[in-house]
């Protein structure tokens, strides 16, 4: 495998159950992050990781929850979700989070996402 | 707090034509920018960023971006459209100081006629 992987592609679940999503990097990057994105709206950062530490949390609200047990996983894990938490999870990686000096960002890596019904 | 507009949501283009897609930013400095593509079934792949220097930046595939200050845009060009660039395209916007939190448009979706 090569780049970033995600598992399932597709997920259909009800309101009641639990599933997890899978992100995988076989970059050699240190910085992971879940992104949610919906039709017609702007990809929106739900999560980040540096070093397996989560350093950014965008007031997602907390059926979702981010799992990052070392630098080439990532989980998301799901429960009671609602319909309108339908949309294409896309995860990413990077070299970690750079900063101050102008040209210091690292380039993220996506995914091909996993498209997540919910009924 | 920086946004980014992207005020065509399709475009439709003939094989061969040049092709144009604009991007608008709001943001207190000069920020970051990038150009985003993703095609069916896939995720984003960078095509090009700009950060500072010469506005007209070279991507891959054949893309450019010339940044405007005074028109706070950014717009994606390539002289000649081929069948298999049809995809969504996002432009993005980071802060200047640094770091990996990138604001995205709403994305334009480009069909290629043959």
């Amino acid at each position: 495998e090569t780049g970033v992987t995600q598992t399932p592609r597709h997920l259909v679940m009800g309101m009641t159950n639990k599933k997890s999503l899978k992100c995988e990097q076989h970059l050699g990057h240190n910085a992971m992050y879940w992104y949610k994105q919906s039709a017609k709206k702007p990809l929106e950062l739900m999560f980040v990781y540096s070093l397996e530490e989560r350093v950014e949390n965008n007031s997602v609200p907390s059926r979702f929850s981010p799992e990052c047990p070392n630098s080439s996983h990532l989980f998301l894990h799901l429960h009671t979700l609602q319909p309108e938490d339908s949309a294409l999870y896309l995860c990413a990686s990077s070299q970690r989070l750079a900063g101050g000096a102008v040209g210091s960002y690292n380039e993220q890596f996506f995914g091909p996402g996993t498209r997540l019904t919910v009924l | 707090a920086q946004s980014v507009t992207q005020p065509d949501i399709h475009i439709t283009v003939s094989e061969g034509a040049s092709l144009e897609l604009r991007c608008n930013y709001s943001y207190g400095a000069t920020p970051y920018l990038f150009w985003y593509v993703q095609s069916p079934g896939q995720g984003l792949q960078l095509l090009l960023k700009y950060f500072s220097g010469d506005t007209l930046v070279q991507g891959i595939k054949g893309f450019e971006a010339e940044f405007k200050r005074s028109q706070s845009s950014f717009n994606l060009r390539k002289p000649s459209v081929h069948w298999s660039d049809a995809a969504e395209y996002f432009c993005a916007v980071g802060p200047s100081g640094g770091g990996n939190k990138l604001t995205f448009g709403t994305g334009t979706q480009l069909k290629v006629e043959l």
